[in-house]
């Protein structure tokens, strides 16, 4: 099993550019989600999916788009680029929304300048 | 909205002692408590975790202790190694979208 795979790992943007970041796991896990690590912040929760059609915010979802067409798949969107989004992404999956241990990717840095 | 206070936020120790990182919480309907290592550049891995119907856990030089009237656990790590210094987290939480993560404690292993 690849686990959670993540891509890009680096990407600069400009202020206003769109992007999607890819996420996908073969762990057939119904729970997805997306966070950012901020320094001094910890991971805070952008969205999440409990499964395939379905997606809901989590703590810091301005600016940012997601959808849930497969189990496997959970991108994430950046419709216009700004400098506060500039963090390290952690896309990560449970089994279930009740199962608590979650796995992360590796991460995606993005600056957007 | 739960809240997760973790202290400190830096921690320096000499290698073969111990360190204790102590976090708070402030919904009692959480009744997870994970906890994370993060070394530079990677990804946070799970590291062991606690439920709320048990008091104290151990992995071998890690151990979780819980105090669920006080809303309080906290992350002993004994023996202290090189390889463990990392950024931890705390976790605090019911299901996988209602965990709420601690700010981090960066822990330095001085050899």
């Amino acid at each position: 099993n690849a686990g959670v795979t993540q891509t890009p790992k680096f990407q600069v943007l400009k202020t206003g550019q769109s992007m999607t970041l890819q996420c996908a796991q073969d762990m057939n896990h119904e729970y997805m989600s997306w966070y950012r690590q901020d320094p001094g912040m910890g991971l805070r929760l952008i969205h999440y999916s409990v499964g395939a059609g379905i997606t809901d915010q989590g703590e810091v979802p301005n600016g940012y788009n997601v959808s849930r067409s497969t189990t496997e798949d959970f991108p994430l969107r950046l419709l216009s680029a700004a400098p506060s989004q500039t963090s390290v992404y952690f896309c990560a999956s449970s089994r279930s929304a009740g199962e608590n241990t979650i796995y992360f990717g590796e991460g995606s840095w993005l600056t957007v300048v | 909205g739960e809240n997760v206070e973790q202290h400190p936020s830096t921690l320096s120790v000499q290698e073969g002692d111990s360190a204790v990182i102590k976090c708070t919480y402030s919904d009692s309907a959480s009744n997870y408590f994970p906890w994370y290592k993060q070394e530079l550049g990677k990804r946070p891995q799970l590291i062991i975790d606690i439920r709320s119907n048990v008091g104290e856990k151990k992995d071998q030089r890690i151990a979780v202790t819980l105090n669920k009237t006080a809303k309080h656990f906290s992350l002993h790590i004994t023996e202290t190694q090189p390889e463990d210094s990392a950024v931890y987290f705390c976790i605090a939480g019911a299901g996988s979208y209602q965990l709420t993560f601690g700010k981090g404690t960066k822990l330095s292993v001085i050899p």
